[in-house]
């Protein structure tokens, strides 16, 4: 079946340095992937909402010059955090619909990358 | 705004017990409902959803869950469990017509021999 995969699924990066995650869309093209964040034993949060060749949507209080999101093809998105501090460590989780009608429009997440600034 | 609602962070069973893990969501209209569960180091894998329709839906794997309007509920249950269940479950909600999820903070179902 469809699946969207994370990279990595562990990064451990130092405080001030910019750390990088891809999501993909193995076997179908999404036009709109969906990035959140989840802190221990808090819901996940929608981060934002990225959208291929076009600017990503960000949703309240969140800082878009920190975290990036560049959607250049159907099967890619990446969420950059720059300038990372230990209170962006967190677990990012992304999520994809597939709208090849294959699945009946189902919403396909990844399987999270949990970041650590240290 | 929405907000959903998952009351036990931890439920602990034994192996072919009953068991029922809460979701209430407040939302001034209509909405589609969904639980996903997540495996250890796996991502969210749905496990059923609410559309429209029948207020009961189930999975492929024995668990169900039945939409209350009056009630604002959409509790999972299933009525005999297996060591293979235990895993993180979330209770979703999102607008019509929209593909936000707003997630509870997650029941962590642990089902022992």
């Amino acid at each position: 079946g469809a699946v969207v995969s994370q990279h990595p699924s562990w990064v451990i990066c130092k405080s001030g340095t910019s750390v990088k995650i891809e999501c993909r869309s193995l076997d179908f093209q999404a036009t709109t992937m969906f990035w959140y964040r989840q802190f221990p034993k808090q819901s996940l949060m929608l981060m934002a909402t990225s959208n291929e060749g076009s600017k990503a949507t960000y949703e309240q209080g969140v800082e878009k010059d920190k975290f990036l999101i560049n959607h250049a093809s159907l099967t890619l998105s990446t969420l950059t955090v720059t300038s990372a501090h230990p209170e962006d460590s967190s677990f990012y989780i992304c999520s994809a619909r597939d709208t090849s009608g294959r699945s009946g429009n189902t919403i396909y997440f990844g399987e999270g990358s949990w970041l650590t600034v240290v | 705004a929405q907000s959903v609602t998952q009351l036990d962070s931890q439920v602990p069973v034994f192996e072919e017990a009953p068991v029922e893990l809460r979701c209430n969501y407040s939302s001034s209209v209509s909405v589609y409902l969904f639980w996903y569960v997540q495996y250890p180091n796996q991502g969210l894998q749905l496990l059923l959803k609410y559309l429209s329709g029948s207020t009961l839906v189930e999975s492929i794997n024995g668990f169900e869950a039945e939409f209350n309007k009056s009630q604002t509920s959409f509790h999972l249950r299933k009525p005999s469990v297996h060591i293979s269940d235990t895993a993180e479950y979330f209770c979703a909600v999102s607008d019509l017509g929209t593909d936000k999820l707003i997630f509870g903070t997650g029941t962590r179902l642990q089902v022992f021999p």
